[in-house]
């Protein structure tokens, strides 16, 4: 079974860090690539962060640009996102998605079930 | 304010047709595929359509998807009360390199 399971959600300080995770399990991790996309809460999906296959392509939303670094690891078919400097506007549930090719381009088919991340003093 | 344009709502009854449009530019939708995306409540979002008109595997074929030119369109028919949902169009964006979502598409069946 394709599945992706996200971790390293919770409540933060304005200003502190945070790491997300995402477990991919049930195809070839390294073959694809990947996303980050959130939903503030009753808001639309928006787009984070994309890595390709090989980690050779990376782009951000300009949004999060210069305080968010996404990473992945396909030894250990782990997609990562680094939180810095964060913000009571990053307040969201973060998706992690699989493209449908080796390009973050392409359409996502796979979403995890998203983990919670609060900004609040 | 998304870079792609989905209206708020739309409506219809059961059996019938509803057509959802988004409309963006040529640095979006013009040159690129078009996914679909259905997130129904309380549930992570689920590709309907991708590269504009293909529907994934399970998917069935009361949806639909096209494009012209800066707009692409979802098709439903047969509207099923378990297809109520938000439905969301996105794409890469050439100029901003950057995936672009619609603002999303309540759907009611009523």
């Amino acid at each position: 079974e394709v599945q992706l399971v996200e971790s390293g959600g919770g409540l933060v300080q304005p200003g502190r860090s945070l790491r997300l995770s995402c477990a991919a399990s049930g195809f070839t991790f390294e073959d694809f690539a990947m996303h980050w996309v959130r939903q503030a809460p009753g808001k639309g999906l928006e787009w984070v962060s994309g890595i390709n296959w090989n980690s050779g392509s990376i782009d951000y939303a300009d949004s999060v640009k210069g305080r968010f670094t996404i990473s992945r690891d396909n030894a250990k078919n782990s997609l990562y996102l680094q939180m810095n400097s964060l913000r009571a506007e990053d307040t969201a549930l973060y998706y992690c998605t699989k493209a449908t090719g080796r390009y973050h381009h392409y359409g996502m088919d796979v979403w995890g079930q998203g983990t919670t991340v609060t900004v609040s003093s | 304010q998304s870079v792609l344009t989905q209206p708020p709502s739309v409506s219809a009854a059961p059996g019938q047709k509803v057509t959802i449009s988004c409309s963006g530019s040529s640095s979006n939708i013009e040159n690129n595929y078009v996914s679909w995306y259905q997130q129904l409540p309380g549930t992570a979002p689920k590709l309907l359509i991708d590269d504009n008109n293909k529907r994934p595997s399970g998917i069935p074929d009361r949806f639909s998807g096209s494009k012209s030119g800066t707009s692409a369109t979802l098709g439903i028919t047969g509207l099923q009360t378990g297809d109520e949902a938000d439905y969301y169009c996105g794409t890469w964006d050439s100029s901003l390199s950057a995936v672009v979502f619609g603002g999303g598409t309540k759907l009611t069946v009523l």
